[in-house]
């Protein structure tokens, strides 16, 4: 299968532990995003690499969010000391650059908070 | 923030019959696309349309632009049970990829 893949696919953390999530692009691609979904609404963005530069990050990620894509290749998302708000379904998607592109989205990673 | 909004929230018709739902933004945009969520598949993207077009189909879909009124729709036509799932607008504003998505339309199909 070569489409977007995403580990793990569940987190169950307690509160004030960090948590590292891994995306796997499809391997063409430039861009990759990150998304945040909670129930019942649409994806909100949260940042974006063009190869290994990361070139927009969203107000929603505070200083407690760190993502990279070393190599230009798979990137993580960090999220350190966390909170229950931060519960959410953590998607991530690739695109071709020199768009516009339809993204293809990984299955997503749902973390939990307790 | 959202930056689109559907109408309706939640959609429930049978099989065979059409189903249409609406999308609102605020801003001006380069192109705006629609997906498609279900617990199976997670979100597949349906089709994209470029702010300078109207009109744009893909098999059963059926979209359209109205940048002046700052709306697009989606149409399936003859729909089947397989179309349930929560339908997405997401709009671009500057070809970045950067998409600002709705709350989503959630189609039920029976058979």
């Amino acid at each position: 299968d070569t489409g977007v893949s995403q580990n793990p696919r569940h987190k169950i953390t307690k509160r004030g532990q960090n948590v590292t999530f891994r995306c796997d692009p499809i391997s063409e691609h430039n861009r990759l995003y990150w998304y945040r979904q909670t129930l019942g609404q649409g994806p909100e963005f949260l940042t974006y690499f063009q190869n290994e530069a990361q070139l927009e990050k969203s107000r929603l990620l505070s200083d407690r969010f760190s993502a990279e894509r070393p190599k230009g290749s798979f990137s993580t998302l960090e999220i350190q000391r966390t909170e229950q708000g931060d519960s959410a379904m953590y998607l991530c998607a690739s695109s071709l650059m020199d768009g516009p592109y339809e993204q293809y989205f990984g299955p997503g990673t749902r973390l939990t908070v307790t | 923030s959202q930056q689109g909004e559907e109408d309706p929230q939640a959609l429930s018709i049978q099989e065979g019959e059409n189903a249409t739902m609406n999308c609102s933004y605020k801003t001006s945009i380069n192109n705006l696309q629609w997906y498609r969520q279900n617990s199976g598949r997670g979100l597949v993207h349906l089709i994209l349309i470029r702010s300078n077009e109207r009109e744009k189909h893909s098999g059963r879909l059926r979209v359209t632009l109205d940048t002046s009124k700052k709306s697009s729709s989606l149409l399936i036509t003859a729909s089947r049970a397989a179309d349930t799932a929560s339908y997405f607008c997401a709009t671009d504003a500057n070809s970045w990829g950067k998409l600002q998505f709705g709350a989503g339309t959630q189609v039920v199909v029976t058979p």
